[in-house]
């Protein structure tokens, strides 16, 4: 399966920056997500960022907010704009692959963020 | 994606094996289930997945029921390193513009010394 290695791995910014999360594979890889997982929380997926296409977002999150680019098969970023203390957050990448006749998925070791 | 019900925690003795149920009650034909974890402060990671037969790999065993609305995870002698939340997905294999993994809210499994 796919290694990824995310960066940085935790920060703390002030509110009112933009932090830019970036997400580099091994290998290459069509489908690209990113979530989050707010403290105590399970993960909620922001957005599909599937190479060759404009990401897809989920119900509650926005492209202003949340922008993501994915140049190639092996990176993406997700920039989390305009940071208030609720953004505090894991934020995480995660590639999906076949395995067999099924989908695998794998996932960084995500960025803690932290806005004071 | 057929939605899926998992007790909230469980304590495991370490050594013994660890059962971990799951509800699926609504999975359709073509919806696999998958299992995966997530130790404190990392990124989910997968344990097994299947569609109708019972599966095994090197870390666990997943049983599904004959009719398929429930599964269990087995981890067959938890360490306390299997100590993590522990999440059971049901969704279809692929499809264009549905590959996205929903997760919910998991079983914390705590192994015991």
């Amino acid at each position: 399966s796919a290694v990824i290695s995310q960066k940085p791995s935790r920060d703390i910014c002030q509110r009112g920056t933009s932090l830019t999360i970036q997400c580099q594979v091994d290998s290459q890889v069509t489908m690209m997500f990113w979530y989050r997982q707010q403290p105590g929380q399970s993960l909620t997926l922001i957005a599909t960022a599937n190479q060759g296409s404009e990401a897809t977002y989920e119900s509650g999150f926005v492209i202003d907010k949340f922008p993501i680019s994915r140049p190639n098969l092996t990176f993406s970023t997700l920039t989390v704009s305009n940071m208030s203390p609720e953004d505090s957050s894991i934020y995480l990448c995660s590639v999906a692959q076949y395995r067999g006749l099924a989908l695998g998925y794998t996932f960084g070791s995500g960025t803690r963020l932290t806005v004071v | 994606d057929a939605k899926t019900t998992q007790p909230p925690s469980m304590d495991c003795a370490e050594g013994r094996a660890a059962n971990l149920p799951c509800n699926h009650s609504t999975i359709s034909g073509n919806e696999y289930v998958y299992w995966y974890r997530q130790i404190h402060s990392q990124g989910p990671q997968y344990i097994i997945h299947g569609l109708k037969n019972n599966e095994t790999n090197e870390m666990a065993s997943l049983i599904i029921t004959e009719d398929r609305k429930s599964s269990t995870l087995i981890l067959p002698h938890a360490t306390l390193r299997d100590t993590a939340v522990y999440y059971c997905i049901v969704r279809v294999a692929s499809g264009f513009g549905n590959e996205k993994l929903t997760f919910g809210t998991g079983t914390r499994l705590t192994i015991i010394p």
